[in-house]
C-alpha cells in the first residue's frame, strides 16, 4: 500500500518564477492538505482540499494556489517566487474523518 | 486563530530516563491533538494522538495527557533510547465535518545520550 508520494523531491527556482508541486494521497484517503516547513520551524498550514474544493486556507497570499483532481491527487502552485518561499513543502492526506494525517516526504524548494 | 506553544525547545536526557514535552493551545474548540516525530531530512510521522473526549492515552513507552480546562497537553516518553532522538511536534485541530487543519507547535529537539 503506497503512502503519500510527492514530486519532485528537490527543486531550485529563480525569484519571480512559478513552480508546481505534486502529491498523490495514500490509498483510501480523499483529503489533501499542504504545509510549508521553513528550516527549524513547525509545518505551517497552507490549504486543504476535499471533493476538489479548497475547504480551508491558512495565512498565505494568493500567490499560493492549488487544485485537487477527481483521483484525489493534488497540485500546489506558487507564482512570483520570493526568496522567503524556500522551504520544505509537505503534503498530507487523510480521510476527512476520523483524522489520521499521513505526510509525504516533501519537496525541498530553494529559491535563488 | 489557533495558537500552539511548545516547551522546551531542546531537551537532552540520558538513555533510560524519561522525557516530557508540554504544549498549550488557545482555541477551546480544538478537539484533536496529535504528536509527530521528525528525524533529520525525513517526513513527520504520527506517533500518538488524543481526542478531546479522552484524558490520557498510552502506547508502549509513549503516553499523552490532555487537560481541556487548562488547554494543555503533554507527551511522555519513558525508558528513552538513542533512536528516540529527533524533533517532536505537537499539533491541535478543530476537526469538523468539512475541514481539519493542524496547527503545529514550534518543535522540541530531543537528544538521548548514552
Amino acid at each position: 500500500d503506497a503512502g503519500v508520494t510527492q514530486s519532485p523531491t528537490h527543486l531550485i527556482k529563480t525569484r519571480g518564477q512559478q513552480v508546481t508541486l505534486r502529491c498523490s494521497p495514500k490509498s483510501g484517503h480523499d483529503t489533501v492538505s499542504w504545509y510549508q516547513q521553513a528550516l527549524g520551524q513547525g509545518p505551517q498550514f497552507i490549504f486543504q482540499y476535499y471533493e476538489e474544493e479548497e475547504r480551508q486556507r491558512g495565512n498565505f497570499p494568493d500567490r499560493f494556489s492549488g487544485h485537487q483532481f477527481p483521483n484525489y491527487s493534488s497540485e500546489l502552485n506558487v507564482n512570483a517566487l520570493l526568496l522567503g518561499d524556500s522551504a520544505l513543502y509537505l503534503c498530507a492526506s487523510s480521510p476527512l474523518l476520523p483524522l489520521g494525517y499521513t505526510f509525504g516526504s516533501g519537496t525541498r524548494l530553494t529559491v535563488v | 486563530g489557533e495558537n500552539v506553544e511548545q516547551h522546551p525547545s531542546t531537551l537532552s536526557v540520558q538513555e533510560g530516563d524519561s522525557a516530557v514535552i508540554k504544549c498549550t493551545y488557545s482555541d477551546s474548540a480544538s478537539n484533536y491533538f496529535p504528536w509527530y516525530k521528525q528525524e533529520l531530512g525525513k517526513r513527520p510521522q504520527l506517533i500518538i494522538d488524543i481526542r478531546s473526549n479522552v484524558g490520557e492515552k498510552k502506547d508502549q513507552r509513549i503516553a499523552v495527557t490532555l487537560n481541556k480546562t487548562a488547554k494543555h497537553f503533554s507527551l511522555h516518553i519513558t525508558e528513552t533510547q538513542p533512536e528516540d532522538s529527533a524533533v517532536y511536534f505537537c499539533a491541535a485541530s478543530r476537526a469538523t465535518g468539512t475541514a481539519s487543519k493542524l496547527t503545529f507547535g514550534t518543535g522540541t529537539r530531543l537528544q538521548v545520550t548514552l
